[in-house]
């Protein structure tokens, strides 16, 4: 069963503009991941944030993390064309060897 | 250092053939998954192994088998292919279970087209 929701499922915003993805989760989790996928590629992993931590940076990037309402969202900031792909949260349980993966996000950046 | 091979890219199946998909990886890697994605549904696990000739059942193992006799390949097999193996498959590979819980050491292949008539 999938672990992580993204909402929302499609975005399309402008060169520039900000965008936000959230993902909601059922279980609790040791870590929250978020990947982007070009189209017709593989998965590149962006930023992982900690059950502990509640805000991560990195670059344009900025992921928060509420565990209590298990949820995660990911901000793009000053977006860019090259920015349009598809972006997917990932969980990883405590103990588990496994990443579940949410059915995706599809975010369109116009120039 | 090539990361992780996937072959072949694109394969064309009739109903009831067999056939294998290889990913090899040259990180020296323990962990290796085999998931399959389809459109609206995300990446769901079919398959992964922990170490070399040990593997384990993901979300969707049924129609599949896999093997792990060397530590740098994970072959994924279908024995008799169905229409709803139509997918494309991604295998990922990172190096133990402390590089799952930082995330960034975890590698994913280029995708394996597969369909099924």
């Amino acid at each position: 069963s999938q672990q992580g929701e993204e909402d929302p499922q499609a975005l399309s915003i402008q060169e520039g503009e900000n965008a936000t993805m959230n993902c909601s989760y059922k279980t609790s989790i040791n870590n929250l991941q978020w990947y982007r996928q070009n189209s017709g590629r593989g998965l590149v992993h962006l930023i992982l944030i900690r059950s502990n931590e509640r805000e991560k940076h990195s670059g344009r990037l900025r992921v928060t993390l509420d565990t209590s309402k298990k949820s995660s969202s990911l901000l793009i900031t000053a977006s860019r064309a090259a920015d349009t792909a598809s972006y997917f949260c990932a969980t990883n349980q405590g103990g588990s060897e496994k990443l579940v993966f949410g059915k995706g996000m599809k975010l369109t950046v116009n120039p | 250092n090539a990361g992780v091979t996937q072959t072949p890219k694109f394969r064309v199946l009739k109903t009831g053939q067999s056939m294998t998909l290889l990913c090899a990886q040259d990180m020296n890697h323990e962990y290796m998954y085999w998931y399959r994605q389809d459109p609206g549904m995300g990446l769901r696990l079919i398959h992964y192994s922990v170490g070399e000739g040990t593997t384990a059942k993901g979300e969707v193992p049924d129609g599949y088998n896999v093997s792990r006799l060397k530590k740098q390949n994970f072959l994924l097999g279908l024995e008799s292919a169905a229409p709803s193996q139509t997918s494309v498959y991604f295998c990922a590979s990172h190096a133990n279970r402390g590089k799952l819980y930082t995330g960034n050491t975890i590698y994913f292949g280029e995708g394996s087209w597969l369909t099924v008539v």
